[in-house]
């Protein structure tokens, strides 16, 4: 098994430019979910998703779009990049009850 | 919803001595408790974690403890290495089914061990 898969492992936009960061799962995982990563900040949830067709908020949503159209993948939308989102970002997934959430290699993402 | 706070958020040790990163939380429904190490430009990675009906859980030169009383649990690193620096993040859930999926995590630790 690949695990958690993120892509890409680095990038670079301009303020107001959209772009998608991929995340997929071999796991059969139904829970999926997004955080940003900042200094002194921890690991934010952005947005999660607990099978597919099903997403919600986290606590950091705004600027950011998900869909679920399968349980592998879960894409994470910059609708219009802002040097505010400049971070890293990690994937994850996680099955059933109290199992371990499992993180993607994370994506680190500069807006200029 | 949960709140976790973490302390300390940074901790330097000798190697050979040990470690303990403290955590509480708010919602007394938690009832699954990990502990995350993160190495530099790496992912988060589970090193252990705690059920409520358990009070300590040892994995060789590490440990949880939990109080559920008082809504905090501890991991304690014994015998530290310079390998054991990290940033450290505790978490804490409910239990099943829809956002009780959702892992609440601390702001993290970050330790460093002195040669």
């Amino acid at each position: 098994n690949a695990g958690v898969t993120q892509t890409p492992k680095f990038q670079v936009l301009k303020t107001g430019q959209s772009m998608t960061l991929q995340c997929a799962q071999d796991m059969n995982h139904e829970y999926m979910s997004w955080y940003r990563q900042d200094p002194g900040m921890g690991l934010r949830l952005i947005h999660y998703s607990v099978g597919a067709g099903i997403t919600d908020q986290g606590e950091v949503p705004n600027g950011y779009n998900v869909s679920r159209s399968t349980t592998e993948d879960f894409p994470l939308r910059l609708l219009s990049a802002a040097p505010s989102q400049t971070s890293v970002y990690f994937c994850a997934s996680l099955a059933g009850i109290g199992n371990e959430q499992f993180f993607g290699p994370g994506t680190r993402l500069t807006v200029l | 919803g949960e709140n976790v706070e973490q302390h300390p958020s940074t901790l330097s040790v000798q190697e050979g001595d040990s470690a303990v990163i403290k955590c509480t939380y708010s919602d007394s429904a938690s009832n699954y408790f990990p502990w995350y190490k993160q190495e530099l430009g790496k992912r988060p990675q589970l090193i252990i974690d705690i059920r409520s009906n358990v009070g300590e859980k040892k994995d060789q030169r590490i440990a949880v403890t939990l109080n559920k009383t008082a809504k905090h649990f501890s991991l304690h690193i014994t015998e530290t290495q310079p390998e054991d620096s990290a940033v450290y993040f505790c978490a804490a859930k409910k239990g099943s089914g829809g956002s009780n999926y959702k892992l609440t995590f601390g702001k993290g630790t970050l330790l460093t061990v002195n040669p």
